[in-house]
This record gives C-alpha cells, structure tokens and sequence, in this order.
C-alpha cells in the first residue's frame, strides 16, 4: 500500500495561513490523494481530494507537486475551530481509507 | 453528503459481555466501513460491509470476535463480542460516496466504549 508522511504536530497563529504537508513518494498513477480532519470529540470529515491539480473548495486548498510525490493542504485564514488531526490519505484500493497518525494542528489565538 | 448516526454514543460493559452498535444512513449507500479509534490513535479499519454479502475483515480482525450485519442499504450493526478492557474504544462507521477513485467518506459520530 501506498504510505504518506506527515508531521506530527503543527502550530498556526489564529487568522494567519497555514500549510499543512504530505509526502507521498509512492504513490501510483491512479491514486487520489484525499484529505481528513477530526475535530476532538468527532468522527473525521472530508475536507478535499485531488489527482494532479490544484483543487479549491470551501474548506481549503490542495496544492499537488507535479511529479505527484507530496501535496499541501492550505487554510486560507486558520481558525480555533480548524484545530483538529488532518489525515492525507491515498486511495490505494477501489473502496477503503486507511489512515496514518495524521498532523495535529493546533491553532494559537 | 450522508448524514450518518449511531447508537449508543457511548456505554460503559462489563468484561465477557457482548455490545452492538447500530450504524443508520439517511440514503441508500453500497459500501459501509467500520473503524476502531483506540485512545490517543488513529482510526483503524475493521471491516467492509456491503449489502448481501458478508463483511471483508482486515487483518488482525475476525468474524467470531467482531460479527457485523448489514441487512439493506440504509442500515449495519457491528457487535463487540466477549468484550475486554482492549476492547476500549470509539467505533465509527462510515459510508462513501463517489464513482470510481473519486469517492468520498463519511463517518457518523463514533460509539464510545469502556469496558471495566
């Protein structure tokens, strides 16, 4: 199975922009990369996929390196609510999400 | 996206007894997965169940300790069976929705478990 690699913890100042990275040097051609976050006390939530573009949505950004070896998540502007465990996460089969230790972000008024 | 809600939320069971926990989806979905979270780690995958089969387990799981059913699209239960304090966790079930690798998951709010 594809592996992701992520650090353990993070820190961002309220309001600022963080950037949250991944590396995923094994990935196949086909996998997608997906992102997770759990909120304490909450069951994980979807926060973005992509392939090989940049992909924008509400929540965040994705920004995939063109040989597809690492990503970033972006929080335009971090919150106290976007303190949470943020999961990156292949597709390495049709149908399962198979999670690693995750980032913990922890956001500083 | 499903709106997914379990029961219980949470229980406290003595050791050598059995729990099960309902998972229920506001839409007919094909694929429901079920994952463990013990204190302080990442979610683990139990099972995948899908309707009218039985459920594929991961490795280090089994039928006889962890039972699931899944009787229609909307609907699945996992049992902890024979229950020890390992067996302390959150238990989460989710749903995925999508096409192809393009899918997305969605999880119901987790059963909190102690077992004493």
């Amino acid at each position: 199975d594809a592996k992701t690699t992520q650090p353990n913890s993070m820190e961002s100042n309220e309001e600022e922009p963080v950037h949250l990275p991944c590396n995923h040097s094994t990935i196949s051609g086909t996998d997608y990369i997906h992102w997770y976050r759990q909120l304490p006390s909450q069951g994980p939530e979807y926060v973005i996929h992509g392939l090989t573009s940049n992909v924008n949505n509400r929540m965040a950004s994705l920004a995939i390196a063109e040989d597809r070896k690492s990503s970033t998540l972006i929080l335009h502007r971090a919150t106290l609510r976007d303190a949470a465990v943020y999961y990156c996460i292949l597709s390495t089969s049709y149908d399962k999400v198979i999670f690693g230790p995750g980032t913990s972000l922890s956001v500083i008024p | 996206s499903a709106v997914i809600s379990q029961k219980p939320s949470r229980d406290i069971c003595q050791r050598g007894t059995s729990l099960t926990i309902q998972c229920q989806v506001d839409s007919q979905v094909t694929m429901m997965f079920w994952y463990r979270q013990q204190p302080g780690q990442s979610l683990t995958l139990i099972a995948t169940a899908n309707q009218g089969s039985e459920a594929t387990y991961e490795s280090g799981f089994v039928i006889d300790k962890f039972p699931i059913s899944r009787p229609n699209l909307t609907f699945s239960t996992l049992t902890v069976s024979n229950m020890s304090p390992e067996d302390s966790s959150i238990y989460l079930c989710s749903v995925e929705e999508g096409s192809g690798r393009a899918y997305e998951q969605y999880f119901g709010p987790g059963t909190r478990l102690t077992v004493t």
